[in-house]
């Protein structure tokens, strides 16, 4: 099936640097959804977005859904020991059914 | 609260057994899907449903079958046929919210080994 190009693939930093990370398609979507699971958990949504050109805050997340439709990037700032996990990134075509996934961006975090 | 369920949490199987996950929702949720993971990789789609009695196939259907006889459960067996059955297992809703946004949530997981 179709998959996203989610990159990094993983990140190693110190704690309080800040984190971006970025999904592309080839298709125009109409929703982006950040996730973030943790081991051994469900994915939890983080930030959702359904026009080009958003840009959505929770707390230290921000994320923008590309003008192009074809992107979107998740950014964490000052990042702390607990943003440890695995972020996908989710898009949704007009009228599709289901959800098309990235490979997640793994975040390892030094304090 | 509102939410998805997944039981059990972890569930041990002799090869040649069929296995039956739970997934329940009191989300009011039409869409229902199932996921599986294996370590390290991404989400791959097993089956999803968008209303009651129908379903369909996902991207690795095989050996795997599913029923939606209520809106709020969609239980996932794993049949024999499964040639590598060992994984973590993820059940999913989406529905609308106030405002018209459309939101998939996941439950908590079964890992499933298969021994």
């Amino acid at each position: 099936g179709q998959q996203l190009n989610q990159s990094p693939q993983s990140m190693f930093i110190q704690e309080g640097e800040d984190v971006s990370m970025n999904c592309t398609s080839s298709s125009i979507f109409n929703t982006w959804l950040w996730y973030k699971q943790e081991p051994g958990e469900g994915p939890v949504l983080l930030i959702a977005l359904y026009k080009a050109g958003e840009l959505t805050s929770n707390g230290r997340l921000t994320a923008q859904f590309g003008i192009t439709r074809k992107d979107s990037f998740l950014n964490i700032s000052a990042s702390i020991p607990s943003d440890v996990g695995i972020y996908f990134c989710a898009g949704q075509g007009r009228g599709a059914q289901k959800l098309v996934f990235g490979q997640g961006t793994r975040l390892t975090i030094n304090p | 609260d509102g939410g998805i369920t997944q039981s059990p949490k972890y569930l041990f199987r002799k090869e040649g057994q069929n296995v039956t996950l739970s997934c329940e929702q009191n989300l009011n949720h039409d869409a229902m899907y199932w996921y599986r993971q294996d370590p390290g990789q991404g989400l791959r789609l097993i089956y999803y449903s968008q209303i009651v009695n129908d379903f369909q196939k996902g991207d690795i259907a095989e050996g795997y079958s599913v029923s939606r006889e209520k809106k709020e459960s969609f239980p996932l067996t794993v049949t024999s046929a499964q040639k590598n059955p060992t994984a973590f297992y993820l059940c999913a809703s989406m529905g609308w919210r106030e405002g018209s946004y459309n939101e998939q949530f996941f439950g908590p997981g079964t890992r499933l080994t298969v021994l």
